[in-house]
């Protein structure tokens, strides 16, 4: 059975510093691994996109790995602000076409100034 | 742009009544979805239409009938509400074709849906 499993399920960081959060897949075959970030009340954006051939990708203070040898994928959030409050949801493609997904559960961030 | 649009944002509902939740996208998408959000849960998928004209179960469909009305409208109805069903629902678009799997999915803000 395809699973994503996200850690922690919650964190609190103070406004400034730095955080990483895992997901880890059993997932196949593995098509594509995506973060979405889901304001309070909102549904989830989209955040970055990593296929089987890329190891890191940025958007901005968002930076996302993945190690398909070890299905394990990390978010790491640098410099943190007040607007990074949110959920951040792990979300793996399966398929030849990439079109099954599986959702991890999330990691709620707090940050606090 | 408004992207997908949900109706209604809240509801509430006794068991047994029957409600429609409508979602409508304004970007050519082919796909769109149905997901329903639990606490502590990942995203569950009830149904999903990869193409006007076709629906197809997702993981959790029982309880639920949706309609592709149009390409861009796709509803989800509870013929018969009951308390396990509430949760927050969340309608999806995509491109839909096989080259645009890559693509994200473009959410809506939700439906927050109460049955007591």
């Amino acid at each position: 059975k395809n699973q994503v499993e996200q850690s922690p399920q919650s964190l609190i960081i103070l406004e400034g510093k730095n955080c990483t959060l895992q997901c880890n897949y059993t997932v196949s075959p593995f098509s594509n691994l995506r973060w979405y970030k889901q304001d309070t009340g909102r549904g989830p954006v989209s955040l970055t996109i990593m296929t089987f051939s890329e190891n890191t990708k940025s958007n901005g203070r968002y930076t996302a790995t993945l190690d398909a040898d070890t299905k394990q994928s990390s978010l790491h959030i640098t410099a943190s602000q007040l607007s990074d409050s949110a959920s951040y949801i792990c979300v793996v493609s399966a398929g030849a076409a990439g079109n099954k997904l599986t959702f991890g559960g999330g990691t709620r961030v707090l940050v606090k100034p | 742009n408004a992207g997908v649009t949900q109706t209604p944002k809240f509801q509430v509902l006794k068991t047994g009544q029957s409600m429609t939740l409508q979602c409508a996208q304004d970007m050519n998408h082919n796909s769109m979805y149905w997901y329903r959000q639990d606490p502590g849960m990942g995203l569950r998928l009830i149904y999903y239409s990869a193409s006007e004209g076709t629906t197809d179960k997702g993981e959790v469909p029982n309880g639920y009938n949706v309609s592709r009305l149009n390409k861009r409208e796709f509803s989800l109805r509870l013929e018969s509400a009951a308390p396990s069903q509430t949760s927050v629902y969340f309608c999806a678009s995509r491109g839909g074709t096989a080259s645009s799997y890559n693509s994200p999915l473009h959410f809506g803000n939700g439906t927050r849906l109460t049955v007591t």
